[in-house]
């Protein structure tokens, strides 16, 4: 079965420091995996997926088939990377699960 | 592009009701998902419609049932509500396939009373 699993259910960093938001999956086969964000009283939209392996807003992903995980990470938070982060993903049945998110909460 | 609207935004039912929501995706996306937002769950996956076809199918029960229409406009029914059926509903398209970017919409809030 598939699972996605965030340990944190609140994450408080200050700005400028380092950001880790933590994810580990739980699937069978070669999965897809994704983060997506809410930001207030926003649409959650998707933020970054590791099969293209770029940086969105300072934002990276490595997927670690070893340990399971695929957890996001900013070398300096900002003040406008508070929000709501869910991880997810999509199996061979194409079908998308999410973890149950982080939220992110960067201090001044 | 016009986004994904869902209808109505906000809606509030009795115990033992029945309600159905509705979902436009993004012209040209064949694909509708359905999930259930609650602070305590997060985002469970209902179902997935494709092309008017049910494709996958989260762990609800029974009394939670979707539809696809040909214009790939999707509705969602809850029969005999429950208290704890309070929750965002959000609608999700993609273009289908294995396309793996959804476009969410606003959502509509859902309170039993």
């Amino acid at each position: 079965a598939q699972r996605v699993t965030q340990p944190e259910k609140l994450l408080s960093v200050f700005k400028g420091a380092p950001v880790e938001l933590k994810c580990n999956y739980s699937y069978s086969g070669s999965p897809e995996l994704f983060w997506y964000v809410q930001y207030s009283r926003q649409r959650l939209q998707l933020l970054l997926r590791h099969i293209s392996r770029e940086s969105i807003k300072g934002f990276t992903a490595d997927l670690n088939k070893g340990e399971t995980s695929f957890h996001l990470k900013k070398p300096f938070a900002q003040e406008e990377d508070s929000a709501m982060y869910y991880c997810a993903l999509s199996g061979e049945d194409d079908k998308i699960i999410f973890g149950k998110g982080t939220r992110l909460h960067i201090l001044p | 592009k016009a986004g994904v609207t869902q209808t109505p935004r906000y809606l509030i039912k009795t115990r033992g009701q029945q309600v159905t929501l509705s979902c436009s995706p993004i012209s040209g996306h064949r694909s509708v998902s359905w999930y259930q937002q609650t602070p305590g769950q997060g985002l469970q996956f209902l179902f997935e419609y494709f092309s008017e076809t049910q494709r996958n199918k989260g762990n609800f029960p029974g009394r939670f049932s979707g539809r696809q229409f040909s214009n790939s406009r999707s509705e969602m029914n809850v029969s005999t509500l429950e208290l704890g059926d309070s929750a965002l509903y959000l609608c999700a398209s993609r273009e289908g396939g294995s396309s793996y970017e959804q476009y969410f919409g606003p959502g509509t809030r859902l309170t039993v009373t």
